[in-house]
């Protein structure tokens, strides 16, 4: 089946840092999805990216479709105790939707 | 608005029960349904998913089985419970390709 590999596996960082996980694959795809999962719940979608190249924000969340089709980014400027969770990338193929493995990230206030 | 409802919230089983988890959507028609497995602080495996009643498609061999008895209703079910099956369950629903992905609140099972 399709794989995406998410990096890094897991971040601690300080509250008002900016951070940065980006998703990669191996085959091209045309919809890239950010998901955040907090404890216990199911994920949210955060932003969604449909065209290569396509830049999208959300508040303090950005995420870019590469060019390439290949890849994606996620960008949180000015963390918060809040953006604790878990960040997962998915793509759609068919009638599938298949998550990465997730980046967990864990601020310190 | 649409919703889904997934229950049971938790679910402790011995090894060797039988599952049945339900999930139901509503306020849409002919949902496209997912179940998912979850590992602890893990990435969400797709385990089967249906574009339509009766319509399965499984993606990972195991011990565990699905069903779609009505439009907006998804089963997943087990015959006998292994200690590796257990985790956290989510359903999700979308209206098709390139749509957004709701997920329900999840099951956890400890299967003992």
């Amino acid at each position: 089946g399709q794989q995406l590999n998410q990096s890094p596996q897991s971040m601690f960082i300080q509250e008002g840092e900016d951070v940065s996980m980006n998703c990669t694959s191996s085959s091209i795809f045309n919809t890239w999805l950010w998901y955040k999962q907090d404890p216990g719940e199911g994920p949210v979608l955060l932003i969604a990216l449909y065209k290569a190249g396509e830049l999208t924000s959300n508040g303090r969340l950005t995420a870019q479709f590469g060019i390439t089709r290949k890849d994606s980014f996620l960008n949180i400027s000015a963390s918060i105790p809040s953006d604790v969770g878990i960040y997962f990338c998915a793509m759609e193929y068919g009638n599938k939707l298949v998550f990465g493995a997730g980046t967990i990230l864990r601020v310190k206030s | 608005s649409q919703t889904i409802h997934q229950w049971p919230a938790t679910l402790v089983q011995p090894v060797g029960s039988p599952l049945s988890l339900e999930c139901t959507v509503e306020g849409t028609s002919n949902p496209n349904l997912y179940w998912y497995r979850q590992a602890a602080g893990r990435g969400l495996q797709l385990l089967f998913y249906s574009v339509g009643i009766g319509q399965i498609s499984s993606e990972v061999p195991q011990n565990l089985s699905a069903s779609r008895p009505q439009d907006r209703q998804f089963i997943l079910s087990s015959k006998k419970l292994l200690l590796s099956d257990s985790g956290f369950y989510l359903c999700a629903w979308t209206r098709g390709v390139r749509t957004e992905a709701f997920f329900g609140q999840g099951t956890r099972l400890t299967v003992v």
